[in-house]
């Protein structure tokens, strides 16, 4: 079974950093691409950042380019979102959920059960 | 940027009967490799999004036949041909057609009557 377990929210200033983390088990992780999505509390989706298989393919939402960074680490099974700078408009719950293929195209299932990251002075 | 926008955004339904839910992309979702890169998830309350329909019209594993999708270009529909009390929530299409990034749509509630 697929399971993805997302850490490293909490509570963070405006303009200070975070980082959350992702544990894959279940699947070859450095078969697929992986995404982060976020959703601020009683709000819609919000698709973040995506990473190919090998890293070799990079994408980021206009809002957060320049502030994220996403990684993995194929040896660990592990997915990562450095976020810097961070604004109010930030908050939000972030999910990691698994590309269909390896590339970061088409669609994305399962997700992990979300870490809420609350950005606030 | 491709905008994408859902209607209605709410809907309540009796148990039994059929829903809609529209979505439309402000440019084709056709890609020049076949594929329409159009997706519906939902989301139950307290829940991650699922997967429902892959490419307009796909059902992922799992998702029960009275859920169907169709669509062209930058139309789409999901049906649902009779609503059950476990479909409650709401739900997203995705476009993924632009290299530069994914965008759902605002979502639709699904409430029963």
């Amino acid at each position: 079974e697929v399971q993805l377990v997302e850490s490293g929210g909490g509570l963070v200033q405006p303009g200070r950093s975070l980082r959350l983390s992702c544990a894959a088990s279940g699947f070859t992780f450095d078969d697929f691409a992986m995404h982060w999505v976020r959703q601020a509390p009683g709000k819609g989706l919000e698709w973040v950042s995506g990473i190919s298989w090998n890293s070799g393919s990079i994408l980021y939402a206009d809002s957060v380019k320049g502030r994220f960074t996403i990684s993995r680490d194929n040896a660990k099974n592990s997915l990562y979102l450095q976020m810097n700078s961070l604004r109010a408009e930030d908050t939000a719950f972030y999910y990691c959920t698994k590309n269909w293929g390896y590339n970061p195209s088409g669609w994305f299932d399962p997700w992990g059960q979300g870490t809420l990251v609350t950005v606030s002075s | 940027d491709i905008v994408v926008t859902q209607t209605p955004l709410s809907v309540s339904v009796t148990p039994g009967q059929p829903a809609s839910i529209s979505c439309k992309s402000s440019q084709s979702l056709l890609h020049s490799d076949g594929k329409t890169y159009l997706y519906w998830y939902l989301q139950k309350s307290g829940q991650s999004p699922q997967l429902l329909i892959y490419e307009v019209s796909n059902r992922f594993s799992g998702v029960p036949d009275r859920f169907s999708g169709s669509g062209s270009g930058t139309d789409f529909t999901l049906k649902i041909s009779r609503v059950e009390a476990e479909d409650v929530g709401v739900y997203y299409c995705l476009q993924s057609i632009q290299l530069r990034g994914f965008t759902f749509g605002p979502g639709t509630k699904v409430e029963i009557k």
